[in-house]
């Protein structure tokens, strides 16, 4: 299958510091990207679908002013945590899409291997 | 409100014998469903997927079932191993007319295969 990746793969900083993590689709073009957010026994929620070339849309409830999206290229998407505070710890993924090959499934999403964010 | 809904949050099972995740959903639009594998710290990878068109879908040791009129799927992993211990997520599009678009996920289910 196709190769995402994200960096870092955990951060620890302080509050009110601001953290980027990066998203990264090697093998293949991306033009929509999503982020997820995952707490602790939870299910994945979906933050922000993130579209080369234009603005991110973000889901309600998250804050865009705060999670700052940037897709500025077909194999990169970055999401920025600004002014970064401790109820914003939480495993941070994202995800590609691939148009699927004809005969198959209709897209393909593979996902990143997830940000571990710890706000002190 | 919860379209995909995994009401099991955990399942234990011996090693050989078989696995069955559930899930239901309540959107009658969605029409493919996929399931995704979790294991702590990293992302889900896909696992299987089924289309509204069939009501099986089979790879391997593992089967998903498609009840329609019970908007009800399952995954069954025969013969479940210790290696399959990990939170499985059932997933669906908003539909496939839609186009390509996100994923709605279920809150999963994490398996134990003991030894």
């Amino acid at each position: 299958g196709a190769v995402v990746s994200q960096h870092p793969s955990w951060v620890i900083c302080k509050s009110g510091t601001s953290v980027k993590i990066e998203c990264r689709s090697l093998d293949f073009q991306a033009t929509t990207m999503f982020w997820y957010r995952q707490f602790p026994k939870q299910s994945l929620m979906l933050m922000a679908t993130s579209n080369e070339g234009s603005k991110a849309t973000y889901e309600q409830g998250v804050e865009k002013d705060k999670f700052l999206i940037n897709h500025a290229s077909l194999t990169l998407s970055t999401l920025t945590v600004t002014s970064a505070h401790p109820e914003d710890s939480s495993f941070y993924i994202c995800s590609a899409l691939r148009p699927g090959l004809a005969g198959k499934e209709l897209f393909e999403q593979f996902f990143g291997p997830g940000t571990r964010l710890t706000v002190l | 409100d919860q379209q995909v809904k995994q009401n099991s949050p955990s399942l234990s099972v011996q090693e050989g014998r078989i696995s069955i995740l559930n899930c239901d959903y309540t959107n009658s639009m969605f029409d493919y469903f996929l399931w995704y594998k979790k294991y702590p710290a990293e992302g889900p990878t896909f696992l299987i997927s089924i289309s509204s068109i069939k009501d099986k879908n089979e790879d391997g040791r593992f089967t998903v079932f498609l009840n329609k009129s019970a908007k009800h799927l399952s995954l069954h992993i025969v013969p479940s191993q210790p290696g399959d211990s990990a939170v499985y997520f059932c997933a669906a599009p908003p539909g496939t007319n839609s186009g390509y678009s996100t994923l709605t996920f279920g809150k999963g289910t994490m398996l134990l295969v003991s030894p």
